[in-house]
């Protein structure tokens, strides 16, 4: 099982500035198949991004991914009110599927 | 417009099987584009995936609960179901099912059911 660490546990931030998420995988993941989620309180996940960089329908182009192999960042530049809630990393390269602990990312 | 909604009892006695539904509306399970997931999260906790159904019926469990759980598909009212065996209190948790996109490039998880919770308890 590939096991996913996010750092750090906690980002705190103000409105306006950049965030930097980081996801490293246990073991490599060849196709890059790592995805980000965002999760507000009481909702279910909402997707970001996927194939490490590529940005879900209706996601804007403050949120980016990156990396390859084990290492992948999320990178929310401008960060509004509403970015700072909970994000998970998630490998889909390997089964079992697994999540990241999550980052909680607070004013 | 895609939407899932998930169903069953919001309580389960310790050791009694666990049986959900997900609705699913606006796109027919049965096109090999896409497959479907079950997910749980134990409140206040993180993410787990509990297994996935293809649209040729075929299923894939996360190894740590694969001797209890079985998912399917109807077809013919466009649902999903998960049953869950042997229920305990460390099965307490929101159950979500997903949708996966099966393209040139997987996309996991693109839209969600909001949810249903489960508590197991006496």
């Amino acid at each position: 099982e590939i096991v996913l660490t996010q750092s750090p546990g906690t980002l705190s931030l103000s409105p306006g500035e950049r965030a930097t998420l980081s996801c490293r995988a246990s073991q490599s993941l060849p196709s890059n198949y790592l995805a980000w989620f965002q999760q507000r309180p009481g909702q279910a996940p909402r997707l970001l991004i996927y194939y490490a960089s590529r940005r879900a329908t209706g996601i804007p182009d403050r949120f980016s991914g990156s990396g390859s192999g084990t290492d992948f960042t999320l990178t929310i530049t401008r960060l509004e009110p509403e970015d700072f809630v909970v994000y998970y990393c998630q490998q889909y390269d390997s089964s079992p599927w697994t999540f990241g602990q999550g980052t909680k990312l607070e004013i | 417009q895609v939407q899932l909604q998930e169903s069953g009892p919001g309580l389960v006695r310790p050791s009694e099987t666990l049986s959900l539904r997900c609705s699913v509306s606006g796109v027919s399970i049965s096109l090999s584009s896409y497959y479907w997931v079950w997910i749980r999260q134990p409140p206040g906790k993180g993410l787990e995936w509990i297994g996935s159904i293809y649209y040729s019926g075929r299923t894939s469990y996360n190894p740590s609960l694969e001797s209890r759980v079985t998912i399917s598909m109807d077809t013919s009212n466009n649902q999903l179901s998960l049953n869950l065996a042997s229920m305990t209190a460390a099965d307490t948790a929101v159950y979500h099912c997903a949708r996966v996109v099966d393209g040139y490039i997987l996309i996991p998880f693109d839209h969600w059911g909001r949810g249903t919770l489960v508590t197991v308890s006496s």
